[in-house]
């Protein structure tokens, strides 16, 4: 079982409507989550982190954490086209100060 | 405020040979994390600086090295480069024992 899991994509929205990311994590004591965005041919950009179980709101996004079921979510409100990206879910995995990273949700929004 | 700075851009190498990528973290961190990212992967963690000291590493041969200065900024060595090397490069700045990594542009290393 990998360590942090996402579904691979692409995940295909239409412009203004919510897009939901999901990432699942395999080890139970992880106390950070992090979401990165990351456009093509670019580097990763942290756009949310998440450290307590329920929901954290930032503008259009939010994280939401359920550390009992082992899975993190990003929302996206009102998507845009320029949303269009890799969304990278990120777990410190407890004890170890390196961060372990799932392969990426592709995001498309369709205009 | 100066984000975290990466040179080179791009880099083409031959197999067997060896390469130094640097890295500057954003004002105010100490700690300095490289990652390698392979073509449609999400980054892997290769090793952790903080204090001059690598306090962490990651499952990557011995071929992989790296130092941090005084001023925090930090070099990536490999040596003996192999065709699988290629991929992007990633520094990656916190502080402390701040979980918060932000990102570099990348280091784009192609072996041929």
């Amino acid at each position: 079982q990998k360590e942090v899991e996402q579904n691979s994509g692409p995940l295909s929205v239409p412009e203004g409507a919510i897009a939901s990311l999901n990432c699942t994590y395999s080890d139970r004591v992880s106390q950070s989550f992090f979401w990165y965005r990351q456009y093509s041919g670019k580097s990763p950009e942290l756009i949310m982190s998440i450290y307590s179980n329920g929901d954290k709101e930032d503008g259009r996004f939010t994280a939401q954490l359920n550390k009992a079921s082992q899975y993190v979510s990003l929302l996206i409100r009102d998507s845009q086209p320029s949303d269009s990206a890799t969304y990278l879910c990120a777990v410190i995995i407890q004890g170890a100060q390196k961060l372990v990273f799932g392969q990426g949700t592709r995001l498309t929004i369709n205009p | 405020d100066a984000g975290v700075t990466q040179s080179p851009t791009h880099l083409i190498k031959t197999r067997g040979q060896q390469v130094t990528l640097r890295c500057s973290p954003k004002s105010g961190h100490d700690t300095v994390s490289w990652y390698q990212q392979a073509l449609g992967q999400g980054p892997q963690f290769i090793f952790q600086y903080y204090e001059e000291e690598e306090r962490q590493r990651g499952n990557f041969p011995d071929r992989f090295s790296g130092h941090q200065f005084p001023n925090y900024s930090s070099e990536l060595n490999v040596n003996a480069l192999l065709l699988g090397d290629s991929a992007l490069y990633l520094c990656a700045s916190s502080f402390g024992r701040r979980y918060e990594q932000y990102f570099g542009p990348g280091t784009r290393l192609t072996v041929t």
